[in-house]
């Protein structure tokens, strides 16, 4: 499965943009580019997902770089509840069933 | 719509002791099912994962088993409980077919200690 590389923690005042940066270069062409995020002692929990477009919804948005090799989650107004870890993972192409999470980002939010 | 339910929430076994936990998805059928461990400060490593009953994938030699007796239950299992298999232990289940988009969603999670 390709690797993806993240910063281990970030720091954010709340209210203020997140830009959660995550590289993937070997990321193959089927390959999609997932995002979950995990609260304290708590199960992961979907953010966002795409292939090659940007992606919008109400939790985040996620900006897919042009070559796929590195992507951001971006969290628009961090809260207080946005703290967490941020996974972003890829889920491998057809025939193969497995989602390997690494260590995340540990996203602080400052009030 | 679906859910996913585990149990039990909460346990503390002592070394040598035997281990079940019980996963369950409802409002699916033939869902890809998969556990997952997490351990103090480190992040979620797969320990098994299965696409259909009977049907199971171990990826990480360790001194616990993995069974699927009905479509939609996942069982986690040890005979001898070692102090190393404390931790956060999460089910998660995912539509089947071969689409890489389809999410994967997390119960609520199995905290074990092993004193």
């Amino acid at each position: 499965d390709a690797k993806t590389t993240q910063p281990n923690s970030m720091e954010s005042n709340e209210e203020e943009p997140v830009h959660l940066p995550c590289n993937h270069s070997t990321i193959s062409g089927t390959d999609y580019i997932h995002w979950y995020r995990q609260l304290p002692s708590q199960g992961p929990e979907y953010v966002i997902h795409g292939l090659t477009s940007n992606v919008n919804n109400r939790m985040a948005s996620l900006a897919i770089a042009e070559d796929r090799k590195s992507s951001t989650l971006i969290l628009h107004r961090a809260t207080l509840r946005d703290a967490a870890v941020y996974y972003c993972i890829l889920s491998a192409g057809a025939g193969s069933y497995q989602l390997t999470f690494g260590k995340g980002t540990k996203l602080s939010v400052i009030p | 719509s679906q859910t996913i339910h585990q149990w039990p929430a909460t346990l503390v076994q002592p070394v040598g002791s035997p281990l079940s936990l019980e996963c369950t998805v409802e409002g699916t059928s033939n869902p890809n099912l998969y556990w997952y461990r997490q351990a103090a400060g480190r992040g979620l490593q797969l320990l098994f994962y299965s696409v259909g009953i009977g049907q199971i994938s171990s990826e990480v030699p360790q001194n616990l088993s993995a069974s699927r007796p009905q479509d939609r239950q996942f069982i986690l299992s040890s005979k001898k409980l070692l102090l190393s298999d404390s931790g956060f232990y999460l089910c998660a289940w995912r539509r089947t077919g071969l689409s890489p988009g389809n999410t994967i969603y997390f119960g609520e999670g199995s905290w074990l200690t092993v004193v």
